[in-house]
């Protein structure tokens, strides 16, 4: 299986801030990895797919970027309903993975 | 908009069965263009995929839990469903189901998650 890994696992940040979070797979993916956004108990949401493609709906302020083992989220200026945990995925081989998680909070 | 609903006891005995259904509405799991999955997350923790069902039947399962799943979908109730067996409280998680693009692999649309508790 492909181990995904995510850095930091968590951070504090503040509103307006630009962060950005890694993501790396243990082999070489291509651009099939996504990014999921989830707040407390609530379903996992679709940010990014295919490594740099915003989902529909999804605000211009996330972009995502990389290929092959390396990928980053972006969120280029922090808004407060943006603190949450976030999630990398890789679909190119089975069984799908995610990473362990990211959770940026308030500083 | 298509919703999905997990439903299903949220209490299991251990050693006995999990089952859990995912009620589809908006859209229909008959649908070439994707497939349908189960993914969980124990409390506090990460994410882990359990398996994926097209609608023709055929399935996909995470290794790590192979040998106790069991997927299937009822296309004529929109529904698709989750059997695990043997279960122990590490099984005690949310357990979600989402809808996947068939050609790719990533989750657009998911359920609410329902809390399963393995105690007895």
């Amino acid at each position: 299986a492909i181990r995904m890994t995510q850095s930091p696992s968590s951070f504090s940040a503040s509103t307006g801030d630009r962060v950005t979070i890694t993501c790396r797979a243990s082999q070489g993916i291509s651009s099939y990895l996504a990014w999921y956004q989830q707040k407390p108990g609530k379903a996992p949401k679709l940010l990014i797919y295919a490594a740099s493609t915003l989902q529909s709906g999804v605000p211009s302020r996330f972009s995502g970027s990389g290929s092959g083992t390396d990928f980053t989220l972006t969120i280029s200026c922090l808004q407060s309903e943006d603190f949450a945990t976030y999630y990398c995925q890789q679909y190119y081989s089975y069984p799908i993975t995610f990473g362990p998680g990211t959770k940026v909070d308030i500083k | 908009q298509l919703q999905l609903q997990e439903s299903g006891p949220g209490l299991v005995k251990p050693s006995e069965t999990l089952s859990l259904t995912c009620t589809v509405s908006g859209g229909s799991i008959s649908s070439s263009s994707y497939y349908w999955g189960w993914i969980r997350q124990p409390p506090g923790k990460g994410l882990e995929w359990i398996g994926s069902i097209y609608y023709s039947g055929s399935t996909y399962y995470n290794p790590s839990l192979k040998s106790r799943v069991t997927i299937s979908v009822d296309t004529s109730k929109n529904q698709f469903s989750l059997k695990l067996s043997s279960v122990t409280a590490a099984d005690t998680a949310v357990y979600y189901c989402a809808r996947l693009l068939a050609v790719d692999e990533f989750f657009d649309y998911w359920g609410q998650g329902t809390l399963v508790t393995v105690s007895s």
